[in-house]
């Protein structure tokens, strides 16, 4: 139930291609949804995250889109970019925990092709 | 966005000796701080959580004894390795949150390897 499943394991898309990933989770107390890149090497980045009373939320190039009664967020990346090559992981924050501790998913590695 | 810092970014140590991290957050408070461990193409693995000014929580399965933290100030976490063994290396990652706030940031990683 602590679970965050997180697929594809990889993608690969044209530049200019809008990739999905999606996630989905069992414990209903999640409260918190975040997305971050990371790069090889590096530290992970927060991209953007969203709460449950919230269907969508866009920042610049990037959109959650969730769906509270499947359980279920996604990211879409608009207008990709060869730059945004990199490993993207969500994320959820369980309250209980009293700390805000993230249960992460299992990443997925995108490419952007030129 | 908060900035974290790691120190060092990089160690090579022989087996059988301890390595220290540092964990910075620059330009907020930290109340809290989260220590991962990330194999290669693998997720975070959270080792551990520690509050400022007290004894921190580790994950089961983690070695408190191994991977000694300490958070004594609000804006200082380390994660001391003892005796390090081959078997430890690996890319350690530490993030900070604020009171109340859910987000977290995360540093750099530091890439330790154990000759």
């Amino acid at each position: 139930q602590q679970q965050v499943k997180q697929s594809p394991q990889s993608l690969i898309v044209q530049k200019g291609g809008i990739p999905i990933i999606n996630c989905a989770y069992e414990n209903t107390a999640f409260d918190y949804f975040p997305w971050y890149q990371q790069f090889p090497g590096k530290g992970p980045a927060l991209l953007i995250a969203i709460r449950p009373d919230v269907s969508e939320k866009k920042e610049g190039r990037f959109t959650i889109s969730f769906n509270k009664s499947a359980k279920q967020f996604s990211l879409h990346i608009m207008d990709s970019q060869p730059g945004d090559s990199a490993t993207y992981f969500c994320a959820a924050s369980d309250p209980t925990s009293g700390t805000y501790k993230y249960i992460f998913g299992t990443g997925t590695r995108l490419k952007v092709l030129a | 966005g908060a900035v974290v810092s790691q120190h060092p970014s990089r160690v090579i140590c022989k087996s059988g000796t301890s390595v220290k991290i540092e964990c910075r957050s620059l330009d907020f408070q930290a109340t809290t701080m989260f220590w991962y461990r990330q194999f290669p193409k693998k997720s975070l693995m959270l080792m551990a959580t520690s509050n400022e000014g007290s004894k921190a929580t580790y994950e089961q399965g983690v070695e408190k004894d191994k991977f000694l933290i300490n958070h004594a100030s609000l804006t200082l976490s380390t994660l001391t390795v003892t005796s390090a063994h081959p078997e430890d290396s690996s890319f350690y990652i530490c993030s900070a949150g604020s009171p109340g706030v859910e987000t977290q940031y995360f540093g750099p990683g530091t890439r330790l390897l154990v000759l």
